[in-house]
């Protein structure tokens, strides 16, 4: 398996411009994270998926961030529109649902740059 | 809601010695804490975890320990080598498989 795989590596975009972050997680697993990351608040999750469904978006910062997982094999986080306060690397992991927590495999991440 | 403190945010040893780093949690019903390593421009992975039924884990020259009652637990590296330098991060894992990160620690090792 190719593990996570994120695209794309790198986006840099003007503010105001809508943002689409894809992700494909490992097959098999069914739970999915999407952590935002910046040197001054870490690794911050925003939003997990189980089988498709969103579990808990608290951590999505406003309205403008929205994601979605249509299928077991894909999902967005889109910002509209994008600020530069948005830039950070993106990060999508996925998990075995075992019944316990277990390791968290995570994507190559998303350089975002909002100018 | 839950959170992890992690502590030091930075971190710098001579190479040889011994590195902790520690962390506390908020939410009592969390029973996994791993522990993940981020070289610079890399993703981060998985160096070892420990599970609440246990109170102390060792992996060559990691280490984890576990405090349930104090709600905080630690990563111990010894005999540090330069390979060693990376940014470090303390998770706890609550029921429904949500992972909370700390902020993480830079780690700097000496030669």
């Amino acid at each position: 398996d190719a593990g996570v795989i994120q695209s794309p590596r790198h986006e840099v975009t003007e503010m105001g411009q809508e943002v689409t972050l894809r992700c494909k997680p490992i097959s098999g697993h069914n739970s999915l994270f999407w952590y935002r990351q910046t040197m001054m608040r870490g690794l911050e999750l925003l939003i997990y998926f189980n089988n498709n469904v969103p579990i808990d978006d608290s951590g999505m910062p406003e309205d403008r961030f929205s994601a979605k997982m249509p299928n077991a094999s894909f999902s967005t986080l889109k910002i509209q529109p994008s600020e530069p306060r948005d830039s950070a690397v993106y990060f999508c992991a996925s998990t075995p649902t075992t019944g316990v927590n277990t390791e968290a495999f995570f994507g190559q991440g998303t350089r975002l740059t909002v100018v | 809601g839950e959170n992890v403190e992690q502590h030091p945010s930075t971190l710098s040893v001579q190479e040889g010695d011994s590195a902790v780093i520690k962390c506390t949690y908020s939410d009592s019903a969390s029973n996994y804490f791993p522990w993940y390593k981020q070289e610079l421009g890399k993703r981060p992975q998985l160096i070892i975890d420990i599970r609440s039924n246990v109170g102390e884990k060792k992996d060559q020259r990691i280490a984890v320990t576990l405090n349930k009652t104090a709600k905080h637990f630690s990563l111990h590296i010894t005999e540090t080598q330069p390979e060693d330098s990376a940014v470090y991060f303390c998770a706890a894992g609550t029921g429904g498989f949500k992972t909370i990160f700390g902020a993480g620690t830079r780690l700097f090792v000496k030669a």
